[in-house]
């Protein structure tokens, strides 16, 4: 098992530009999420999904988009990018919701917005 | 509303010393709590958990927790430091409301460096 894929690993935007942030899980997990790290803050949560074609908002949605198209994928879209959206993306997945099942993390998406 | 507190954002010791690494937490509903090492231009990796089970939880690498209670907390120790134990770690909690919403949240993490 692969775990949780997420491409690119490094990404330079200027700002306005859009892109699409890459998740990929082989576990089966139908649950999988998408946080932001910045610096002495933890992790906040932008958006997750709950299985195919479900999708909600988290702590820090704006600026931000998602899909889940199958269950193995969840990409999150920022559409116009701002130097506030400069951060550590992690994806991350779980079995199910209830509160024993751990969340399994990808390496992350380091992006710079300039 | 529930919460996590780390109470060090750095911990430092040496080489072959007992870790301390502190998490205090609240919540109305019965918890579930972990923790989780990041190093250095990783994710984050899962060392333990406890979800109701018994108090005293052994995770990988030598770490180990106790969920006391009466004093809400969820402290990682590891008898003997080594140099690869150097990270960030962060206590996470997870309940279910009455409502069946579930809520995870994360400590601010705890940078541990070790000497050598």
């Amino acid at each position: 098992n692969a775990g949780v894929t997420q491409t690119p690993k490094f990404r330079i935007l200027k700002i306005g530009q859009s892109m699409t942030l890459q998740c990929a899980q082989d576990m089966n997990h139908n649950y999988m999420y998408w946080y932001r790290q910045d610096p002495g803050m933890g992790l906040k949560l932008i958006y997750y999904s709950v299985g195919a074609g479900i999708t909600d908002k988290g702590e820090v949605p704006n600026g931000y988009n998602v899909s889940r198209s199958t269950t193995e994928d969840f990409p999150l879209r920022l559409e116009l990018a701002a130097p506030s959206q400069t951060s550590v993306y992690f994806c991350a997945s779980s079995y199910e919701g209830g509160r024993g099942s751990p969340l399994h993390f990808g390496n992350g998406t380091r992006l710079t917005v300039t | 509303a529930q919460s996590v507190t780390q109470l060090d954002s750095h911990v430092s010791v040496s080489e072959g010393t007992p870790v301390l690494l502190r998490c205090n937490y609240s919540s109305s509903y019965s918890p579930s709590l972990f923790w989780y090492v990041q190093h250095p231009n990783k994710g984050l990796q899962l060392l333990l958990k406890y979800t109701s089970a018994a108090t005293l939880v052994k995770g990988i690498n030598g770490f180990e927790a106790e969920f006391k209670k009466s004093e809400t907390s969820f402290h990682l120790t590891k008898p003997s430091a080594h140099m690869s134990d150097a990270a960030e770690y962060f206590c996470v909690v997870i309940t279910i409301s009455s409502g069946s919403a579930r809520q995870l949240t994360f400590g601010s993490g705890t940078q541990l460096t070790v000497l050598p």
